[in-house]
């Protein structure tokens, strides 16, 4: 069983487009992350949402919006999408907000030309 | 304020040979410390953690770490490489507070040569 999904794995869009990226987890977790590795594989968190409830949003443009309809989903909605966005994004969860280990899904590498 | 820093982006060694990629870190506070791997086209996948008590733990795949507060490291070791560990490695910290957000050094990518 995997235990963080995201769909698509991978997604092509051009620059202008609205797109969306979906993340689960099945193991129970109450905190689910966003996190963007750019082409130099930097890591950097987005988004971080505790029992659905919004808790970091590292300086993302508005642009992004996460949006968790229940603790074991918490996706990323991305609009007018600009050729910096390209990027591998990987969802993560954890068990509590102060769990130190994260768990990460398989990532979503978003082309946008 | 919290920060990692991995000394060499890419780090080459023989089949049966010492692994040692280094990470330095900054914090304010106690910091919990983890080394991820994340193999081509896939995710990361965590190796070992520190969070209290020992200070050499050790993790999946024969690999260890030592954290040295004095130091401000977190140094991974393996004593033998083996072709599957070429990956690329990242040391990361946390702190706890801010909704713990996890904070990545640059990655190190381990080539093994036959």
């Amino acid at each position: 069983d995997t235990a963080v999904s995201q769909t698509p794995k991978y997604l092509v869009t051009q620059m202008g487009n609205d797109k969306s990226i979906k993340c689960e987890q099945n193991l129970g977790h109450d905190t689910m992350y966003w996190y963007k590795q750019d082409s130099k594989k930097f890591l950097k968190i987005m988004f971080s949402y505790n029992n659905k409830e919004l808790i970091i949003n590292e300086t993302v443009p508005n642009r992004f919006s996460p949006k968790s309809p229940d603790k074991a989903h918490l996706n990323l909605h991305i609009n007018s999408l600009e050729l910096g966005d390209s990027a591998v994004y990987f969802c993560a969860s954890s068990l509590q907000v102060y769990s130190y280990e994260q768990y990460f899904g398989p990532g979503t590498r978003l082309t946008v030309t | 304020a919290q920060s990692v820093t991995q000394l060499g982006s890419h780090v080459s060694v023989s089949e049966g040979a010492l692994v040692l990629l280094r990470c330095n870190y900054s914090s304010s506070v106690p910091p919990y410390l983890f080394w991820y791997v994340q193999y081509p086209n896939q995710g990361l996948q965590l190796l070992l953690k520190y969070t209290t008590g020992a200070t050499l733990v050790k993790g999946i795949n024969g690999f260890e770490a030592e954290f040295k507060k004095s130091e401000t490291s977190f140094h991974l070791t393996k004593p033998s490489a083996h072709m599957s560990d070429a990956a690329e490695y990242f040391c990361a910290v946390t702190t706890g507070n801010a909704g713990n957000m996890l904070t990545f050094g640059g990655g190190t990518r381990l080539m093994v040569k036959p």
